[in-house]
Parts: structure tokens; C-alpha cells; sequence
């Protein structure tokens, strides 16, 4: 089964363009996760969906940044305008129901923006 | 709130020596306990998982135990090899909120 995909993997844009991230969950998953990782902050969660809804998205830096679900193959986050402190390692994740399923991780996108 | 504290890292040991990754939690209720490994330019992998007070989760000889009277989870393997080379996190997954919090992550260095 293929697991949780991201692009791109490698992201090098100026500051002020716009930025958008893909996930595509793994199938059945009902869950769908975004983080930020930073050396400076870690593994931080900026929000998630169950079945298509967004459910938390308290970790949402600011308007800048935006996600979507429209359907349950497929999420995006966006950041527009991008600025130099977005850059980080961005990571989709999925899980079925049950408070103890554990979460399957994409490989990443890593942003910068210079 | 949720928290997760790991020792700092980096951890450097020669092959076939005994590993300890200190991990401690706080949380209300009770939690699920997760160990993810990530390799360099990959995304995180589960490690392994327990999910109740004295569950042993137990992966490629990786071992940890929940332990609720210490509130740890501490990541032990006996002999750990140069293919162990990583960053590893410990995690807890809170019953009311579905999103995991972090540790800050250990990196793991194995020497030949």
C-alpha cells in the first residue's frame, strides 16, 4: 500500500510569492495532519482534518497560511505571501480512528524562502 | 497542557552498545506513547507504540515501557548498530486531542 505523499520535496522560492503544499492521505485514513518542523521549534502541528473537515487548526501561524481538504485523497496547504521565516520542513501525516492509531508520516516538503 | 521531554542530544556510542533514550511526559488522562525514528531527508517512522500503563512496545530490538508511576517512556535497544543512525522521537497522543505532541528529538550517532 502506498503510503502518505507529498510534494514537492524541495521548494526555493523569493519572498512574497505564493507557496502551496500537497498531501495525499493514505487510502481509508481518516485523518489528515499538518506540521512544521524547525530546529528552532521542533515538530509543531498547524492543523487537522477529519473527514475532510478541519477540526484544530489552532497551530495555524497567521492568515498567511491556509489548508484545504476537498476531498479525502487529497490536502493542500498554502502560504501566501511566503515570507523567510516559513522555512522549514513541512510534513503531511494520516491515521485511521482510535485514539491510539498511530500516525504515517509523508516524507516531507522542505521550504525556503529566500 | 501536553508535553514531551527528551534528553539532548546528539548521543554518540560505539556499535553494539547499549542504548538509553530518556523520555518524560506530562498529560491529562491517559495518554497513547509513541516512538518515531527519522532518517536524514525521510519523513517520521513509527518505531513502536504503547498504549496503557506497563505496555511493553517492542520493534527491530528496540524496546520501551510505559511507565504511568515515573510518567516515562524510555527508548533502550542492547546493541545498537551503525544502521541505527537517526533522530528519535518520543511522542504522546492525548485521548481528546488527536494531534501528537513532540519531543524535541534525540539524534542518534553509531560509530563503527
Amino acid at each position: 500500500d502506498a503510503g502518505v505523499i507529498q510534494s514537492p520535496r524541495h521548494e526555493v522560492t523569493e519572498m512574497g510569492q505564493e507557496v502551496t503544499l500537497r498531501c495525499k492521505p493514505i487510502s481509508g485514513h481518516d485523518y489528515l495532519f499538518w506540521y512544521r518542523q524547525t530546529m528552532m521549534r521542533g515538530l509543531e502541528l498547524l492543523i487537522y482534518f477529519n473527514n475532510n473537515v478541519p477540526i484544530d487548526d489552532s497551530g495555524m501561524p497567521e492568515d498567511r497560511f491556509s489548508a484545504k481538504m476537498p476531498n479525502a485523497s487529497f490536502s493542500t496547504l498554502k502560504i501566501q505571501p511566503s515570507e523567510p521565516r516559513d522555512s522549514a520542513v513541512y510534513f503531511c501525516a494520516s491515521s485511521i480512528p482510535g485514539s491510539n492509531q498511530p500516525q504515517h508520516f509523508g516524507d516531507g516538503t522542505r521550504l525556503s524562502i529566500l | 497542557g501536553n508535553s514531551v521531554t527528551q534528553m539532548e542530544g546528539p548521543v554518540t556510542l560505539s556499535e553494539e552498545a547499549f542504548l538509553t533514550i530518556n523520555c518524560t511526559y506530562t498529560a491529562t488522562g491517559y495518554p497513547s506513547l509513541f516512538w518515531y525514528v527519522q532518517y536524514p531527508g525521510e519523513g517520521l517512522q513509527l518505531l513502536l507504540k504503547a498504549t496503557k500503563a506497563d505496555d511493553k512496545g517492542s520493534n527491530k530490538g528496540f524496546e520501551a515501557t510505559y511507565r504511568k508511576e515515573t510518567t516515562s517512556f524510555h527508548l533502550e535497544k542492547g546493541s545498537v548498530q551503525v544502521s541505527d543512525s537517526a533522530v528519535y522521537f518520543c511522542a504522546l497522543l492525548d485521548t481528546g486531542r488527536r494531534a501528537l505532541t513532540f519531543g524535541s528529538g534525540t539524534r542518534l550517532q553509531v560509530q563503527p
